[in-house]
């Protein structure tokens, strides 16, 4: 049962570095996203995709990437990292309508940029 | 758009103390309403969920009526554990566009006191 799988859990980058955030499920599901966790604001909808080959920007998509070439994989790229981008971030994943259904988290990243 | 607003914590209790936390929303149409759970260190777990008007969500002794005539979905729990102490988000989920993906409160910490 691997579900959502994220990865690296932890990771230091210096300011201006370039990174992937991993992320993989095996549930088939069609919607992904991932999502940044601060301090006294909970989850902010960074990008997500409905579909391989689509994605869509969410609230705070700037200084982020993403692609989707396959139902399974969604990486996030980082392209010139910033000390703004110090945060925890969970990739998401869901079957598709009904909006109920459930969304599955992986079990996040922890992203330091000094 | 839609937005989550959510009771600030932290909220501290005794024991087998009476739980609320608030939460109330604003969306288009019918969105469904979930609580997730993330204890230290770990990733976001589905609580509960209702995805209809006067719908109740139920587990491990929590419980959130969706209330559409009030736009809320308060969590409640008779009888707190220690076992409980987390951060509780409320969370919506819209029906078109990325509104499709959770929109989050800003999470409330609760600490149970033995």
């Amino acid at each position: 049962n691997a579900g959502v799988t994220q990865t690296p859990k932890f990771q230091v980058l210096k300011t201006g570095q370039s990174m992937t955030l991993q992320c993989a499920q095996d549930m088939n599901h069609e919607y992904m996203s991932w999502y940044r966790q601060d301090p006294g604001m909970g989850l902010r909808l960074i990008h997500y995709s409905v579909g391989a080959g689509i994605t869509d920007q969410g609230e705070v998509p700037n200084g982020y990437n993403v692609s989707r070439s396959t139902t399974e994989d969604f990486p996030l790229r980082l392209l010139s990292a910033a000390p703004s981008q110090t945060s925890v971030y969970f990739c998401a994943s869901r079957d598709s309508y009904p909006s109920g259904n459930t969304i599955y988290f992986g079990e996040g990243s922890w992203l330091t940029v000094v | 758009g839609n937005s989550v607003t959510q009771m600030e914590g932290p909220v501290t209790l005794s024991e087998e103390a009476f739980l609320t936390i608030n939460c109330t929303y604003t969306a288009t149409g019918y969105p469904s309403l979930f609580w997730y759970v993330q204890y230290p260190g770990e990733g976001l777990q589905l609580l509960l969920k209702a995805t209809k008007a006067d719908d109740k969500g139920s587990n491990k002794g929590f419980e959130a009526t969706y209330r559409k005539e009030t736009t809320s979905f308060h969590l409640e729990k008779g009888s707190v554990q220690v076992s409980d102490s987390a951060v509780y988000f409320c969370a919506l989920n819209g029906i078109s566009g990325s509104a499709r993906q959770l929109t989050f409160g800003s999470g409330t910490q609760l600490t149970v006191l033995p």
